[in-house]
């Protein structure tokens, strides 16, 4: 089946660092890419996605491209901030169920802690 | 600018008791999502409804019920609560035409002793 594989955390950083966090995945077809992130204490929000093979999806400073031939979706960001310090998840949608089943299939998280 | 409302926020319960988290969005999206949160795990799906008036199973189903009371509303109920049900709740929605992401509320922290 359709799986995310996400680098381990947590990652520690200095401010003003660049930051990669590795993401793989297994799919059949072409399935949408998601990064998600989340907060101390709040929800999952939408960072960025990308639909289609050598999509680039940017967000605050945050950039991913959608590799098929590696099967990848690294989230990079050239010089991360304290703020920056959450839970990133990626994620890919099923396309097994199509329409409204449409389901996500999620990697693991990676948290990420950005020093001053 | 609501999107997605859970309620309660923070929950303490004794192994046995039932509870009802209550999710409601205002995006007027079809589909809706359960998941549960724990350390190490990620998030795993609990239930979906794909529209109003359709539930199914996600990955950890057992111990847990769920009603899609309208379009807007998507409860979980457990009905009779056990330690391991212990994790923070995520109550997400999305439109479903197309691959458009899932919009997620702040979540419900239930503890069960």
């Amino acid at each position: 089946g359709d799986s995310v594989t996400q680098m381990e955390g947590p990652v520690t950083l200095s401010e003003e660092a660049f930051l990669t966090i590795n993401c793989t995945y297994t799919a059949t077809g072409y399935p949408s890419l998601f990064w998600y992130v989340q907060y101390p204490g709040e929800g999952l929000q939408l960072l960025l996605k990308a639909t289609k093979a050598d999509d680039k999806g940017s967000n605050k400073g945050f950039e991913a491209t959608y590799r098929k031939e590696t099967t990848s979706f690294h989230l990079e960001k050239g010089s991360v901030q304290v703020s920056d310090s959450a839970v990133y998840f990626c994620a890919l949608s099923d396309l097994n169920n199509a329409g409204n089943n449409r389901k996500l299939i999620w990697g693991l998280g990676t948290s990420l802690a950005v020093n001053p | 600018n609501a999107g997605v409302t859970q309620t309660p926020k923070f929950q303490v319960l004794k192994t046995g008791q039932s509870m009802t988290l209550q999710c409601a969005q205002d995006m007027n999206h079809n589909s809706m999502y359960w998941y549960r949160q724990d350390p190490g795990m990620g998030l795993r799906l609990i239930y979906y409804s794909a529209s109003e008036g359709t539930t199914d199973k996600g990955e950890v189903p057992n111990g847990y019920n769920v009603s899609r009371l309208n379009k807007r509303e998507f409860s979980l109920r457990l009905e009779s609560a056990a330690p391991s049900q212990t994790s923070v709740y995520f109550c997400a929605s999305r439109e479903s035409k197309g691959n458009q992401p899932q919009h997620f509320g702040d979540g419900t922290r239930l503890s069960i002793l």
